[in-house]
């Protein structure tokens, strides 16, 4: 079944690491998206890529380094630069970034301890 | 900078009661607009889109309607269900070539 996969599920931090969370997708969509959501808010784009090789800062892209090296792949990196970093990370791909529906995986929850 | 609002964060029905959850957006330019649900601790999962050449859309149980004169966007659900209960935002798209802006977000809570 085609989907998207984000790992790991939960991931904690100590301060000044980096972490890099993980999202594949298999829908052969060309777009994928990063989303940060913090308790009772709505979500706030990080980055986005529309092309292999290519990708284009969000609203709060500071902190955050991504890479887009293959389709199937849009890994996000939380810098030491993120000053509060814990929230639920979502990740999401579109067949491109027209007038298309997202598909989400079921997130990464970062915790810094 | 464009935003995308909602009327009510929390919003309470009875079992079989028809749910309205509003949305306000700014940008009178956005082409595109999709309702999500979330469950806690769950991505978001497509409910129902709708083009801006488009004023209602009608999908199983759920309704969209789109007002552009005063850039609002409603979700009905017909006969809520427990099932209903989650987080509803609803999102639109500015430009062509940029991602989906999205608000903050209704909580629909269904009692029996």
């Amino acid at each position: 079944d085609g989907g998207i996969t984000q790992s790991p599920k939960y991931l904690f931090r100590k301060e000044g690491q980096n972490v890099t969370l993980s999202c594949e997708q298999n829908l052969n969509h060309d777009a994928m998206y990063w989303y940060r959501q913090d308790p009772g808010q709505g979500l706030r784009l990080i980055y986005y890529s529309q092309i292999v090789n290519d990708f284009q800062k969000g609203d709060i892209a500071e902190g955050y380094s991504v890479s887009r090296e293959k389709k199937e792949s849009f890994p996000l990196t939380v810098t030491s630069a993120q000053k509060n970093p814990t929230a639920f990370y979502l990740c999401a791909s579109s067949p491109q970034t027209g007038p298309y529906g997202y598909t989400f995986g079921s997130g990464t929850r970062l915790t810094v301890v | 900078g464009e935003s995308v609002g909602l009327h009510l964060p929390t919003l309470s029905v009875q079992e079989g009661d028809n749910s309205i959850i509003n949305c306000a957006y700014s940008n009178s330019a956005s082409d595109y607009f999709i309702w999500y649900k979330q469950e806690s601790g769950k991505g978001p999962q497509f409910i129902i889109d709708i083009r801006s050449n488009m004023d209602k859309r009608q999908g199983q149980r759920v309704t969209v309607l789109l007002n552009k004169t005063v850039k609002h966007l409603s979700l009905q659900i017909a006969a809520t269900q427990p099932g209903d209960s989650a987080v509803y935002f609803c999102a639109e798209r500015g430009q062509a070539g940029t991602a989906l802006i999205f608000g903050k977000g209704t909580t629909l809570s269904v009692s029996s």
